[in-house]
């Protein structure tokens, strides 16, 4: 089974919808992230957590909430979905302290009409 | 300037051939260094971290120049299934614990 699963894996919804999209692991890290990656424009990172309390916007969260429900699931939500946040998600995790690698879900490919 | 830049190819190289990719970064406080392999539309997944002394994993070779601010991958005796992105990662200076990401550079191993 995979370490990192992010649901749903493809969605297709029209502008101003409501959208969430969910991550789980079981590697038992207390860091975790939300990424958009866009063609030629790299990963970017929209949130982080480092434990369940703690929530911190990245460079690009405007548009977006999250919510850290348990140290395995972190949820990312589109409160009204716009055509430019087509892009394809990754959640990712990583253990405390510098210097880890950081283990990503399979990505979810969002297209908002 | 971007924290991270990278070439972003692509690479065309024959089966055999060696390839070096290179990628600079801006803050001098970066501690970590790790280069990903990303392929299409699939997730990125770790290829090597980079260390002060420079390391090797088989074909694979990073090296770290504080100095210039750059690291580079090396890929000797390449394969058709070395072909995919290569991300470059930089772990944000002290007091942070971001990881910034290149572009990538994308490679193709032809027959």
């Amino acid at each position: 089974d995979a370490d990192v699963t992010q649901t749903p894996r493809n969605r297709i919804t029209k502008t101003g919808k409501r959208i969430m999209l969910e991550c789980s692991q079981t590697k038992g890290h207390d860091r975790m992230y939300w990424y958009r990656q866009d063609p030629g424009l790299g990963l970017r990172l929209i949130y982080y957590s480092f434990d369940v309390k703690d929530i911190n916007k990245g460079e690009i969260s405007d548009g977006y909430s999250v919510s850290r429900q348990a140290q395995a699931k972190f949820s990312l939500s589109l409160e009204s979905a716009i055509p430019n946040q087509t892009a394809l998600y990754f959640c990712a995790t990583s253990p405390p302290g510098q210097g880890f690698e950081q283990f990503f879900g399979p990505g979810t490919r969002l297209t908002v009409l | 300037r971007k924290e991270v830049e990278q070439d972003p190819g692509p690479f065309n190289v024959p089966e055999g051939a060696t390839v070096a990719f290179n990628c600079t970064y801006s803050n001098s406080a970066s501690q970590s260094f790790f280069w990903y392999r990303q392929d299409c539309r699939k997730e990125p997944k770790l290829l090597m971290s980079v260390y002060s002394s420079g390391n090797e994993d088989g074909r694979f070779t990073a090296q770290l120049n504080r100095a210039s601010q750059y690291i580079s991958l090396l890929i000797r005796d390449s394969k058709l299934s070395d072909s995919a992105t290569y991300l470059c990662v930089v772990e944000g200076g002290t007091g942070t614990y971001k990881y910034i990401f290149g572009t990538g550079t994308r490679l193709k191993v032809l027959a």
